[in-house]
């Protein structure tokens, strides 16, 4: 069974850019989260989506933003970009995020901003 | 709201134990635990849900106080491959899994 994909693996950007991230989820999960990975402050919750909506969000700004497509694929896009949004960026899948269900994480991309 | 872990880093030589908390302010339902080794993705180690039920690795134990909203991660008779970052997830009422800043272990021989 094919894990969590996350492409692509790197990326560069300029401040002012926009991004979009993509997640393959795991064959038959339909939650798909993302998180901020950034040195010394853990992994920061951006938003959960389940079955195409949005069920959960995080405290970033409105540039971060994402979506989910009817084969659960997940794409995350950040507009605007500032130095400060340099960060490895994971998605998590899971069946669903009832109780007692655990998130297989993808590799991440690493996303800098020069 | 981000739950706290402490201690923020631990050394051990093989063998040694070592105890990771995680507190949170607000009610929760579920504590996961995952590893991070540098360069990969986190990897699952241990559920604890409301009620008692734990879910997760053999070699690895944790508990969770419901009352104080406290879970501790027991690595006994640490292995080299315990070296990696500790993260503790809680969960309230089945909303998002936040994440601590994480716990750095590191194993030598």
């Amino acid at each position: 069974k094919a894990g969590v994909t996350q492409t692509p693996r790197y990326l560069i950007k300029t401040r002012g850019q926009q991004v979009t991230l993509s997640c393959s989820p795991i064959s038959g999960h339909r939650s798909v989260s993302w998180y901020q990975q950034t040195p010394g402050q853990g992994l920061q919750f951006l938003f959960e989506y389940f079955s195409e909506t949005q069920r959960n969000k995080g405290n970033f700004p409105g540039r971060f933003s994402g979506r989910q497509f009817s084969n659960s694929r997940s794409e995350m896009n950040v507009s605007t970009l500032e130095l400060g949004d340099s960060a490895l960026y994971l998605c998590a899948s899971s069946f669903d995020r009832g109780l007692g269900e655990k998130l297989f994480f993808g590799s991440g991309t690493q996303l800098s901003v020069l | 709201q981000q739950p706290v872990q402490s201690p923020q880093a631990v050394i051990l030589r093989e063998g040694e134990d070592a105890v990771i908390n995680c507190s949170s302010s607000k009610a929760l339902y579920s504590v996961h635990w995952y590893r991070q080794k540098h360069g990969e993705a986190p990897v699952f180690l241990m559920i604890l849900l409301k009620g008692g039920e734990q879910k997760g690795h053999e070699k690895i134990s944790a508990s969770f106080n419901e009352k104080k909203q406290q879970s501790s991660l027991y690595l006994t008779a640490s292995q080299l491959s315990y070296s990696g970052t500790y993260f503790c997830g809680t969960d309230q009422a089945g909303t998002a899994l936040i994440f601590g800043k994480g716990t750095t272990l590191s194993v030598s021989s």
